[in-house]
């Protein structure tokens, strides 16, 4: 069966960057008919979603987020990566990755055990 | 930007029902799906496109979608089904998340 997993630091300072991949293990990322997204869950807070891709690069982000975040594929390793730029307190969280189905309407059907990231000098 | 609101809360005795409001403007007009985190745990996706249960779902979970409230409904509740419930639809391209349903069942 198709899994997902979670992977990079768990601590970033503020003003740098943080780097999460989801490695996609049982399934092809190549698969047509799939996105995938990156979710994020602040402690205490609700969720939010942060972007999804689809496996030709085409790209889709939270108008919030957009313009410090950058999701990126790489086929051959079946890996799907979050780039978050400029991080505060406030992009502590802990990130999911999920398969996003659907035509034109979309569910996050699968998701990742999630990892927390603290963002902290 | 679009909103959806949910109770920050529901209680619910063991056996009976439970629903889970999610309201939002004309969400009616949109398709709503519904998600289970538990801590340490992979979110669950329990409703999507408004009713349809995925597969492995037990059939007590329903959902219902009309005007501006969608409704996810538990059936003879049982212990396992406390956690937090999220509602979440589509605006713009852009996947929006209630705040989030914490429900008891006690």
């Amino acid at each position: 069966q198709v899994q997902l997993q979670e992977s990079g630091p768990g601590l970033v300072k503020p003003s740098e960057t943080l780097s999460l991949t989801c490695t996609v293990s049982g399934g092809s990322v190549s698969s047509g008919g799939f996105y995938w997204s990156w979710i994020r869950q602040p402690p205490g807070k609700g969720l939010e979603w942060i972007g999804y891709i689809f496996y030709s690069g085409i790209t889709n982000y939270n108008p919030s987020l957009k313009s410090r975040v950058t999701i990126s594929v790489d086929t051959s390793k079946n890996q799907f990566s979050l780039n978050l730029r400029s991080v505060t307190a406030a992009d502590t969280a802990v990130y999911f990755c999920a398969r996003t189905v659907g035509t034109s309407v979309y569910e996050f059907d699968l998701w990742g055990q999630g990892t927390l990231v603290t963002v902290s000098s | 930007s679009y909103e959806l609101t949910q109770p920050p809360s529901v209680s619910v005795s063991p056996g009976q029902t439970a629903s889970i409001t999610c309201s939002g403007d004309k969400l009616g007009n949109k398709y709503v799906s519904w998600y289970q985190p538990k801590p340490g745990q992979s979110p669950v996706l329990v409703i999507y496109q408004n009713s349809k249960r995925p597969s492995g779902i037990p059939e007590r979970f329903s959902g219902s979608n009309s005007g501006h409230t969608a409704t996810l409904t538990i059936s003879g509740t049982q212990a396992m089904d406390e956690a937090d419930y999220y509602c979440q639809a589509w605006d713009s391209s852009t996947a929006v998340f209630g705040g989030g349903t914490k429900l008891t069942v006690l």
